[in-house]
């Protein structure tokens, strides 16, 4: 069983659609990271949450502490935010990571 | 700042060779994780370091790895003797661990071939 979730595995969406990629976790957890991994490999940390919201740019990141569920929704989506989305939880001193959300944005 | 610096950013070794990489974190940043990333598994924390200091190692997979911290500039995290399945890109990320920071910057990665 994994401790966190992720859903879709894969989207493909039209430029300028709205986009939302879920994680559910089933641990208690500290805090909760989205983590962006671009085609070539590299990784990007989006946001870090412990509780509500979280905006930057066009990216909104949320988490429900009781449901433990936790969305990040892209607005207006753009090819460039074509990559692999990460959910990471940390528990104490240990993290688990979803398998990852691959997101294709289509011109 | 240059960001974490890795090395070397692709490694191929023969299996039962020793591999070191090599990781330069952010200057200032006081918190060091080593992570492996592998299609079957994905990403994994394997060991992170507060203050030079091993926090956690549970994710290190074996007796074969160990990882190091000399210094607040500098750590290695070695594979002895490697074996095909620790093929895997290995990344290194750096934070400030204090009041209201959490945000972990990440290095290009090693990409480790065993042959």
């Amino acid at each position: 069983k994994n401790e966190v979730e992720q859903s879709p595995q894969n989207l493909t969406a039209q430029e300028g659609e709205f986009i939302t990629i879920n994680c559910s976790y089933s641990v208690g957890i500290s805090a909760l990271h989205w983590l962006q991994q671009h085609p070539g490999g590299g990784i990007v940390s989006l946001f870090m949450l412990s509780s509500g919201k979280k905006k930057h740019g066009r990216l909104i990141a949320t988490i429900n502490i009781q449901e433990k569920h936790s969305s990040l929704h892209i607005t207006a989506s753009h090819p460039r935010d074509s990559a692999v989305y990460i959910c990471a939880v940390r528990t104490g001193n240990q993290f688990y990571f979803g398998t990852g959300t691959s997101l294709t944005v289509i011109p | 700042d240059a960001g974490v610096i890795q090395s070397p950013r692709h490694e191929v070794t023969e299996m039962g060779q020793e591999v070191t990489l090599r990781c330069k974190p952010i200057s200032g940043h006081n918190s060091l994780f080593w992570y492996r990333q592998t299609m079957m598994r994905g990403l994994e924390l394997l060991i992170y370091f507060n203050n030079n200091v091993p926090i956690d190692d549970s994710g290190m997979p074996e007796d074969r790895f160990s990882a190091k911290m000399p210094n607040a500039s500098f750590s290695t995290l070695k594979i002895q003797p490697s074996e095909p399945r620790d093929s895997a890109v290995y990344f290194c990320a750096s934070r400030l661990r204090a009041s209201g920071h959490y945000e972990q910057y990440f290095g290009p990665g090693t990409r480790l071939t065993v042959t």
